[in-house]
Parts: structure tokens; C-alpha cells; sequence
């Protein structure tokens, strides 16, 4: 079955300890992304990239860190976390990157609560 | 600045009835126009995209329309359901921009 897959689902941890969420897709998408939604915000973009080694600042990168050294996996890593940073976040794949014209198959969401 | 404005009341309507979203955007030119549902606790899943140039797209009970000059998108669900229950986001691409850029959503509420 096509799917974005992200683990965890739900994580607790506490500010400055270092933690990473996986995100792998199976459908040979080039373009990936994250979202972190909160409410009355919206889905906010964090990072993107569009294919191997490839990466770019989203809207709100500060404090997140990513990379992207399979086609299929694009984890998200918070070096020192921060309770601004308890969210849900979303992982998103499309095919090609044309993201214009393409749609996004998102993941189930990780909730992130940082005390 | 950019604004992707959806209602953030919740629309409650009758079974049966056809539901009406709006999306009004400011300072964009999009090229695209998206929709997705959202239940909750999960990720957005596509519905319905159209293009600039094109004045309404359907499928199946859906409906969308996309007025370049009143800058607005309307998302409609004929002989709604109690399923159609959800929040529905609109999502915009800027020509030249890679990322979608998404509205906080309007949570439809279809009672039976």
C-alpha cells in the first residue's frame, strides 16, 4: 500500500533533549516535506527537499533540523527542544517536486509535546 | 502580506443538505488551488485541485469553483452525509513557489 509513514505517533520529552521522527515513503517520491500544524495556524511548512541530498528552509525552520540522505526517508530532527515547539507535525510526499500541480500524500501526524 | 482566510466557525448542516466552504486568499496569484480533509488526529488527504483557468471542477458529490477575481475558492459536498464530517482545508501553490501554502481549515459538522 502507498504510504507516508511516521514514528512516533505521540512523544513526550522535556526541553533540550535531543529527539528525531522518522518519516519514510514507498511511493519513489522526490519531493518530501514537513508541516507542523497548530490551531488556528494551519499547516506551516518547516523544511522540504527535493530529492537526495537536497534541502530548503520552509516557513518556520528555526530549532529543527533535517536531512536527506535516502530517497525514501526524510527525518526530522530537534537538536534542543522547546515547549514552542509541542505541535503536530506532518510529514508529505509528492512525486516530482512541482508541488503547484501535484498533490501531497501527508503521514498520520506525530504529537509532540515538549515539558 | 499573503493571507489564506477560511471560516474558522465550525458549519453545521443537515444530512441531505449541500455544504458550502469558502477560501479568500489576499496577495497571492495562485496557479493551483487545492482542497484536502482532515479527520481528526490524521493527515490531510487530497480531494479536489484546479487550475487558474479553470472556473469549476467535479467529483462525484464534489464541487469546486476558483474566481481568480473575487479571489476566492468555493468547496461544495452535495447530499451531504454525517461521513463528510471533517475539516476541510484549502491550499495554495504560488506560480514559481514550491510548497503548498495551507488555510487553518473550516470543520464541517453534518448532523443526521
Amino acid at each position: 500500500e502507498a504510504q507516508v509513514t511516521q514514528n512516533p505517533r505521540y512523544l513526550i520529552t522535556v526541553t533540550g533533549k535531543k529527539l528525531t521522527v522518522t518519516c519514510s515513503q514507498n511511493m519513489n517520491h522526490e519531493y518530501m516535506s514537513w508541516y507542523r500544524q497548530d490551531p488556528g495556524l494551519g499547516l506551516r511548512q518547516i523544511y522540504y527537499s527535493m530529492n537526495v541530498e537536497v534541502t530548503d528552509k520552509g516557513d518556520v525552520p528555526e530549532g529543527y533540523k533535517v536531512s536527506r540522505k535516502e530517497k525514501r526517508n526524510f527525518p526530522l530532527i530537534l537538536e534542543s527542544p522547546s515547549p514552542n515547539q509541542t505541535s503536530l507535525y506532518f510529514c508529505a510526499s509528492s512525486p516530482s517536486g512541482r508541488a503547484s500541480n501535484e498533490k501531497l500524500f501527508f503521514g498520520s501526524g506525530t504529537q509532540l509535546s515538549v515539558l | 502580506s499573503q493571507k489564506i482566510e477560511q471560516n474558522s466557525e465550525a458549519l453545521n448542516i443537515q444530512e441531505g443538505k449541500t455544504a458550502t466552504l469558502t477560501c479568500n486568499y489576499t496577495n497571492y496569484s495562485p496557479a493551483y488551488l487545492q482542497w484536502y480533509r482532515q479527520d481528526p488526529g490524521r493527515g490531510p488527504v487530497f480531494l479536489l485541485l484546479i487550475r487558474e483557468n479553470e472556473k469549476e471542477k467535479r467529483k462525484e458529490r464534489l464541487k469546486v469553483t476558483f474566481d481568480t477575481t473575487l479571489k476566492q475558492s468555493l468547496f461544495h459536498i452535495t447530499a451531504s452525509q454525517p461521513a463528510d464530517s471533517a475539516t476541510y482545508l484549502c491550499a495554495l501553490a504560488h506560480t514559481g513557489r514550491r510548497a503548498l501554502t495551507f488555510g487553518s481549515g473550516t470543520r464541517l459538522q453534518v448532523q443526521p
